[in-house]
C-alpha cells in the first residue's frame, strides 16, 4: 500500500538549516510527484513545494528562495532544504503524494509528519 | 497568487444537521480544487477532487459543488465522526491552501 514516512531533527538554531526526508513506498517516485506542506502549531496548511514525477520543482513564491526540494529514484526518498530558519517556521512538515491529473492534482497520500522546532 | 478565502473559521452543528462550508477563489480555477478533513493528531484526509468527485472510502454523505469560482462542501447528515477541520486546496497554479474550518458538535 502506498506509504510516505518523514524523518529528520526535531530541533534546529535559528539561521540555520533544516533537512527532511521523506520516504516513500507502493509507488514510484517517476510516476509521480511528492509535495512537501507545513503546518505551524494551532494553525493552518501551507504548501511549500512540489517536486514532479519527471523531476522538475515548483516552490511556494514566499520560500522559493530558502527553499530547495530534491529525490533519489532508487531510494524513494524526496529532500527538503531549507535554509535561514527562524522561530515562525516552527511547524509540522508534511510529505504528500500528488495524486495526478485524475486525481484533479490533489495530494491523497500524506504522511503523518514531523514536528519541527527552531530554537536556540 | 491564487488565493483562497474560506468561510466560515468555525462552526457550530448539530448531529444529522446539514453542513455547509465554502471557499472563494480569487480566479477562476475550474474544477480543480479538493477538500481534506483534518483531526486533531492527525493528517489531513481527501475528501473531495475535481470540485465534485468523492475519493475513495469517503462517506456519501459529503459533496462537493461549484458555482463560478465559489466552492462548497456539503455533509448531508453530520456525523460525530466528522467532527475536525477542513481545508480547501486549489491546484489550479500551484497550491493554496483555504485558512480552515472549524467544525464542532453543539
Amino acid at each position: 500500500q502506498v506509504q510516505l514516512k518523514e524523518s529528520g531533527p526535531g530541533l534546529v538554531q535559528p539561521s540555520e538549516t533544516l533537512s527532511l526526508t521523506c520516504t516513500v513506498s507502493g509507488f514510484s517516485l517517476t510516476s509521480y510527484g511528492v509535495n512537501w506542506v507545513r503546518q505551524p502549531p494551532g494553525k493552518g496548511l501551507e504548501w511549500m513545494g512540489t517536486i514532479w514525477n519527471d523531476g522538475s520543482t515548483d516552490y511556494n513564491s514566499a520560500l522559493k528562495s530558502r527553499l530547495s526540494i530534491s529525490r533519489d529514484t532508487s531510494k524513494s526518498q524526496v529532500f527538503l532544504k531549507m535554509n535561514s530558519l527562524q522561530t515562525e517556521d516552527t511547524a509540522i512538515y508534511l510529505c504528500a503524494r500528488g495524486g495526478g491529473y485524475n486525481s484533479g492534482y490533489a495530494f491523497d497520500y500524506w504522511g503523518q509528519g514531523v514536528m519541527v522546532t527552531v530554537s536556540s | 497568487d491564487i488565493q483562497m478565502t474560506q468561510s466560515p473559521a468555525s462552526l457550530s452543528a448539530s448531529l444529522e444537521e446539514i453542513v455547509t462550508i465554502t471557499c472563494q477563489a480569487s480566479q477562476d480555477i475550474g474544477n480543480w480544487l479538493a477538500w481534506y478533513q483534518q483531526k486533531p493528531g492527525k493528517s489531513p484526509q481527501l475528501l473531495i477532487y475535481g470540485a465534485t468527485s468523492l475519493a475513495d472510502g469517503v462517506p456519501s454523505r459529503f459533496s462537493g459543488s461549484r458555482s463560478g469560482t465559489q466552492y462548497s462542501l456539503k455533509i448531508s447528515r453530520l456525523q460525530v465522526e466528522d467532527i475536525g477541520i477542513y481545508y480547501c486546496l486549489q491546484a489550479y497554479s500551484a497550491w493554496t491552501f483555504g485558512g480552515g474550518t472549524k467544525l464542532e458538535l453543539k
